[in-house]
């Protein structure tokens, strides 16, 4: 069965300081692979997404930077964190063949800048 | 922009039927209509999507217009643990870039 992994679920980190959060998606190969961030009291915005290996695409301009270095595998980055980086950061994958319409999310990691 | 437009909130007796409204006035003809639904501090999960022809799964069912212009998702029992922020998005098919607007509240009451 496909599953998705991300740690860790809660991280305080002071401002200026580097993120690296992972995701592994296992049961499924080249997937499109997705990163939200959910601040406050508000939806869901994409940051970024994958088709494959060193394929990045950026949806909005901003602090962060995500990797693709294996093909279930996605991070996302930042080499100093601002305060305006705290929120809800999701995992996403999407199988590329026609068999699951929908796009699978992982449980999420909840950043805290401080 | 999301292209959908939702009410804030609703409440729902607990098993009674919970009917959401979505409005797509300018939804494509290429384009489906999904509904998602989020847990607090949980990733949000698929319930169902439709192109045309109204739907149904073991968790929900999806009345879309003749016209695809609105659409209802049904949940026909409501549990308390249906309480969550359900979101409607129209997208092409097959892709996981998803635009979420900010749903409905839906709070299921005992």
């Amino acid at each position: 069965s496909q599953t998705i992994h991300q740690w860790p679920a809660t991280l305080v980190q002071p401002v200026g300081s580097p993120l690296s959060l992972e995701c592994t998606v296992e049961g499924t190969s080249n997937p499109n692979l997705y990163w939200y961030r959910q601040a406050a009291g508000r939806g869901l915005q994409l940051l970024f997404y994958s088709v494959g290996i060193g394929q990045i695409s950026s949806e909005v301009p901003q602090n962060l930077s995500a990797s693709r270095p294996q093909d279930r595998q996605f991070i996302l980055s930042s080499k100093k964190l601002l305060l305006s980086d705290s929120g809800f950061y999701l995992c996403a994958y999407h199988d590329q063949g026609l068999a699951w319409p929908e796009a699978f999310f992982g449980q999420g990691t909840r950043l805290t800048v401080v | 922009d999301a292209k959908t437009t939702q009410p804030p909130s609703m409440d729902c007796a607990e098993g009674r039927a919970a009917n959401l409204p979505c409005n797509h006035s300018t939804i494509s003809g290429n384009e489906y209509v999904y509904w998602y639904r989020q847990i607090h501090s949980q990733g949000p999960q698929y319930i169902i999507h439709g192109l045309k022809n109204n739907e149904t799964n073991e968790m929900a069912s999806l009345i879309i217009t003749e016209d695809r212009k609105s659409s209802t998702l049904i949940l026909p029992h409501a549990t308390l643990r249906d309480t969550a922020v359900y979101y409607c998005i129209v997208t092409p098919s097959n892709t996981g870039k998803l635009i979420f607007g900010q749903g409905t509240t839906l709070q299921v009451k005992p």
